[in-house]
């Protein structure tokens, strides 16, 4: 049990469709992430929310948007998305200290099959 | 473009060897370090990082990592792996506050 849950846990949508994800974490951290694990590739963080700034990979399509209303919830909104966007997306959370040794804690991640 | 390589793909030990999986970076610039572990059907899970001082970092469950700047490299250290060590592991890199880059990672299998 680790504190962050996401919903839903499945998601099946269209290409032309507009979903969200929901994160949120219920352990009093600073911190928010999205990531995409893929088959077979590299885990790949998508957006970092850490002590109210927002760092981003520039690699990730602007078909993916994050939005992160507050310390304890973060979302991901998708629209116009590709099968190869098919995948697992997990969220975690984490205290950023700097000098300390924090955790991640991750979500189960919601499993992504876009059609 | 900022890369990170983890030269093993698959490492398989017995109980009580050492263990060191390499990492190198190409990012040239101030670094964030962190290695990762996924055990069999769990979330990720982080190791330990460096952010800066002694560069000899101790992470959970006895592990640790010697970041060498001059080298470009985090290697991860175990000095007796146990069979519970079996997880993919997965070296990152942060540049600055630019986002974090992952090794494609290292399947670490320890036999008893």
């Amino acid at each position: 049990e680790t504190g962050v849950t996401q919903t839903p846990r499945h998601l099946v949508m269209g290409m032309t469709n507009k979903k969200s994800l929901k994160c949120e974490q219920h352990l009093g951290h600073n911190a928010m992430y999205w990531y995409k694990q893929s088959a077979k590739k590299p885990l790949e963080l998508m957006f970092v929310y850490s002590l109210e700034e927002r760092v981003e990979n520039n690699s990730v399509p602007s078909r993916f948007s994050p939005e992160c209303p507050n310390s304890s919830h973060l979302f991901l909104h998708l629209h116009t998305l590709q099968p190869e966007d098919s995948a697992l997306y997990l969220c975690a959370s984490s205290q950023e200290e700097r000098g300390g040794i924090n955790t991640q804690y991750f979500g189960p991640g919601t499993r992504l099959t876009v059609l | 473009a900022q890369s990170v390589s983890q030269h093993n793909h698959h490492v398989i030990l017995s109980e009580a060897a050492s263990l060191e999986l390499g990492c190198n970076y190409s990012y040239g610039g101030t670094v964030n370090l962190f290695w990762y572990v996924q055990y069999p059907g769990q979330h990720l899970q982080l190791l330990l990082k460096y952010f800066s001082g002694d560069p000899l970092v101790k992470g959970i469950k006895g592990f640790e990592a010697e970041f060498i700047k001059s080298k470009f490299s985090f290697n991860l250290r175990k000095p007796s792996v146990q069979w519970s060590d079996t997880a993919e592991y997965f070296c990152a890199v942060k540049p600055g506050r630019r986002a974090l880059t992952f090794g494609s990672g290292t399947r670490l299998q320890v036999q008893p």
